[in-house]
């Protein structure tokens, strides 16, 4: 079935340590690509997205995804997390009528 | 101030007794959709709208009914609530061509 892979459900990481969250997508053709971000409490929020072009797209609070087309991925990463980046976080892919979600991945960050 | 506003935002129900769970945008958009959050299953899409009386199933649409009757509205009808029903609901809405989803506060709905 066609679907959204997050392969990290839970990553726990110290202040200043470098963060990838991996995505893959199984859907065929052209797909636009996002990230949102559920700090606690809170609803989700977009962090960056890919329509075309840039395969390296920045988004906010110095996050950046990178667009694998041969890969079928679109990994998050940060170079250096702090503490209120703890949040859960989520791959969408925009299909033609509607959005897909990954099953998401906790980021926990300690300080 | 740009928004999507849910109502209620926590809900404790029983089996069977009807609700609706309302939502409203204010940004004009076209598109509107409700997605549940379960743990370990991220957000799966009940229903959405992509326009004024045009709505369609999502993944998970058993047991729930929605209307769009005016842009700016897209409620959740649950007609008969059971226990598997217990979730944390949102709404959603974007313009039809970015996909960019911006999400209500959520809401909270348990079944007893």
């Amino acid at each position: 079935a066609q679907s959204v892979s997050q392969h990290n459900h839970h990553v726990i990481l110290s202040e200043a340590a470098s963060l990838e969250l991996g995505c893959n997508y199984s859907y065929g053709g052209t797909v636009n690509l996002f990230w949102y971000v559920q700090y606690p409490g809170q609803h989700l929020q977009l962090l960056l997205k890919y329509f075309s072009g840039d395969p390296l797209v920045k988004g906010i609070k110095g996050f950046e995804a990178e667009f694998i087309k041969s890969k079928f991925s679109f990994n998050l990463r940060k170079p250096s997390v702090q503490w209120s980046d703890t949040a859960e976080y989520f791959c969408a892919v925009k299909l033609a009528n509607d959005m897909r979600f990954g099953a998401g991945t906790r980021l926990t960050v300690k300080p | 101030e740009a928004q999507v506003t849910q109502n209620p935002r926590y809900l404790i129900t029983v089996t069977g007794k009807k609700l609706t769970v309302t939502c409203s945008q204010n940004m004009n958009h076209e598109y509107m959709s409700w997605y549940r959050q379960d743990p370990g299953l991220g957000l799966r899409q009940i229903y959405y709208s992509m326009n004024v009386e045009v709505t369609d199933k999502g993944d998970v649409p058993e047991g729930y009914k929605v209307s769009r009757k005016e842009k700016r509205n897209f409620p959740l009808i649950l007609e008969s609530p059971s226990p598997n029903q217990t979730s944390l609901y949102f709404c959603a809405s974007s313009y039809l061509n970015t996909g960019e989803l911006f999400f209500g506060e959520g809401s909270r709905l348990t079944v007893l």
